[in-house]
């Protein structure tokens, strides 16, 4: 079955520490993968994206991922974390065979603390 | 950049009225729209897809009797919430396939009392 786990439903860092945000995918077809980041009450703002190509993969706002096919993995990350940061995160699948429908994850509650 | 405009952001509605709620793609054509649903501290789970000039595909345990979609032009795709109940209240969110990847619409939060 098609599926995306975020295994941290919240998270809390310091403002200015690194940050490293767990997505694993179950996914039949070569995966599309997806980050992004929901405001409370807004939509969804893509982060970043794969498709193909170069395995580690930049972003907006300081943001990269790096898809590792052999892990299923694809981990969201930042050097630095800004207060304006804390958001909801999530990560999402999709395939070009598939209709373009995505499956996300559960997704992540990112805290910053002063 | 595409951008989707959702109209309205948040709407109270009584029980059993409808609520229509509307995506609209500016500077492109949107053949297809996603419909999504959110519950509060969830996940997105994909209602329906909806295609211009046909019939929505819905996803396994939607009531397409109760949500309806309509996709009647290439720029306008509409969701209407029919004889609306409390479980109902829930964040509703459209989406479009643009260049490569997918553009959202900032969502509706509706209220059913």
């Amino acid at each position: 079955a098609q599926s995306v786990t975020q295994p941290d439903i919240h998270i809390t860092v310091s403002e200015g520490a690194s940050l490293e945000l767990r997505c694993n995918y179950s996914y039949g077809a070569t995966p599309y993968l997806f980050w992004y980041v929901q405001s409370p009450g807004q939509g969804l703002q893509l982060l970043l994206k794969y498709f193909s190509g170069d395995t580690l993969v930049q972003g907006i706002k300081g943001f990269e991922a790096e898809f590792k096919r052999s892990q299923s993995s694809f981990n969201l990350r930042k050097p630095s974390v800004h207060w304006s940061d804390a958001a909801e995160y999530f990560c999402a699948v999709g395939a070009r065979n598939q209709g373009g429908k995505l499956i996300f994850g559960q997704g992540t509650e990112l805290s910053v603390k002063p | 950049g595409a951008v989707v405009s959702q109209h309205p952001s948040r709407v109270i509605c009584k029980s059993g009225t409808s609520v229509k709620i509307e995506c609209r793609s500016l500077d492109f054509q949107a053949t297809t729209m996603f419909w999504y649903r959110q519950f509060p501290k969830q996940s997105l789970m994909l209602m329906a897809t909806s295609n211009e000039g046909s019939k929505a595909t819905y996803e396994q345990g939607v009531e397409k009797d109760k949500f309806l979609i309509n996709h009647a032009s290439l720029t306008l795709s509409t969701l209407t919430v029919t004889s609306a109940h409390p479980e109902d209240s829930s964040f509703y969110i459209c989406s479009a396939p643009t260049g490569g990847g997918y553009t959202f619409g900032s969502g509706t939060r509706l209220t059913v009392v």
